[in-house]
Order: C-alpha cells, then structure tokens, then sequence
C-alpha cells in the first residue's frame, strides 16, 4: 500500500521569504500523480500543484514550485516571496493512475501547518 | 462553475440522531468522493463512486455509514445512528476520470455528535 509522510508537523516563514514544505512517499508503482493541497482556516482544500511521475520537469504555478525526486520518493513544494495568505495546512497527497478499485482516491499525509510572520 | 457544493455547512445533533450530508458535485464530473478529516486520523477516504455506482466503500467505518448517488449531480452521505465518534469534517470531492486527475473539494460540513 502506498503511504505518505510529512516529517513536518508546524513551519514558520517570514514574509517575502522563501520556505520548502517537505513530503515522501512510499509505493511500487512506476506511474502515479502527486498533489499539493492547501487549507485554510475556512478548511476548504484547494489544489496547489499537480506533478506527473512520468515528467522529469518539475511543476511550477506562480509563486508555488516543486522539487520532485522520484528515486528519492521525495516531493517538496517550495513557496517563494511567501505572503501572509499563504498561512494554512499543506497536505501532500498521491493518487495512483487507474481507478479501478481502490487506486482512485487519494492518499495524503498528516499535514504541514505553515505561518507566515509579517 | 459554482465548484462541488456541499450542505449543511454545520451540522449538530444529539448521538442516536439520523443525519445526512448532501453533494453536489461540479457539472461533468464522473468521479465522486467521500472523505472524512479527523485530527486523528486526518483525512481518509470512505466511498467513492463512477458514473453514480460505488466503486470501492471499503474506507465506510460501520454499516452505520451508507452513501448513494441516485444521479450525477447529487450524492448523501448518511449516518444512522450517529455517535460522538462520528464528529468530524466531511468533504465531498469530484474529478473527471478522462485525462486529467485532480480532485476538488467542497467545503466541507462539520459534523459535531452530542
């Protein structure tokens, strides 16, 4: 079964700064999607980035990057020039290709709280 | 598009008490999730379903939980009898299974059992 862990439970960045949120997983499968969900407090999940495992480069939306390591299993967001509204949960999240059977949802980490100090 | 909207946004009621969530989820969309989020447990999938037939309920907790989607535009969620341990945040997602793969989330109800 595929797993994902997010070692950081609580992250802090200065605004107009840089901050990397970290996240690995875990699976046998070759083919896959990685997300990066954001919550805020109004607890509505909103999708970030998206990343193909089959794409070597890696997924960029504005301010939002990521470093996707895929012999590492490794799939970090790194948010640039950080802004107060950039403060809420960040849940990584993978989804296998197919939907037959239970491979159609997604599975997410723990959470990565972020605040962003003016 | 309005995106997937959920209702109630809140929902309180008495342990023993029916209660159903509703979904609609966005126009087109074929897939159609149920999720829970606890502090935990996080967020885990109970049912999903295609083109209105589940497809894996193997994330329902209890035969207390049953859902359906009687048309592509409208699912419950229900839980009979509830109980404390059922307060939590559900969401509802839906994605389109042709080629792209994202999900997305309504708002969520926030379900509270006395």
């Amino acid at each position: 079964a595929q797993t994902v862990t997010q070692s950081q439970p609580e992250m802090s960045v200065q605004e107009a700064e840089t901050v990397t949120l970290s996240c690995t997983y875990d699976t046998s499968e070759s083919d896959y999607y990685l997300f990066w969900y954001k919550q805020p407090p109004s607890r509505q999940m909103i999708l970030v980035i998206r990343q193909e495992a089959y794409k070597q480069q890696n997924a960029t939306e504005n301010r939002f990057s990521v470093n996707f390591q895929k012999a590492a299993k490794s799939f970090s967001l790194k948010i640039s020039d950080s802004q107060l509204g950039d403060a809420a949960m960040y849940f990584c999240a993978y989804r296998s290709p197919n939907y037959g059977g239970s491979q159609g949802n997604l599975i997410f980490g723990k959470g990565t709280k972020l605040s962003v100090k003016p | 598009d309005a995106g997937v909207i959920q209702s109630p946004r809140h929902e309180v009621t008495e342990m023993g008490q029916e209660v159903t969530l509703r979904c609609k989820p966005i126009s087109g969309h074929d897939y159609l999730f149920w999720y829970r989020q606890t502090m935990m447990r996080g967020l885990e999938l109970l049912i999903y379903f295609n083109n209105n037939v589940p497809i894996d309920d193997s994330g329902m907790p209890e035969d207390r939980f049953s859902a359906k989607m009687p048309n592509a535009s409208f699912s419950t969620l229900k839980i009979q009898p509830s109980e404390p341990r059922d307060s939590a945040v559900y969401f509802c997602a839906s994605s389109f299974g042709g080629t792209t793969y994202e999900q997305y989330f309504g708002p969520g109800t926030r379900l509270t059992v006395t």
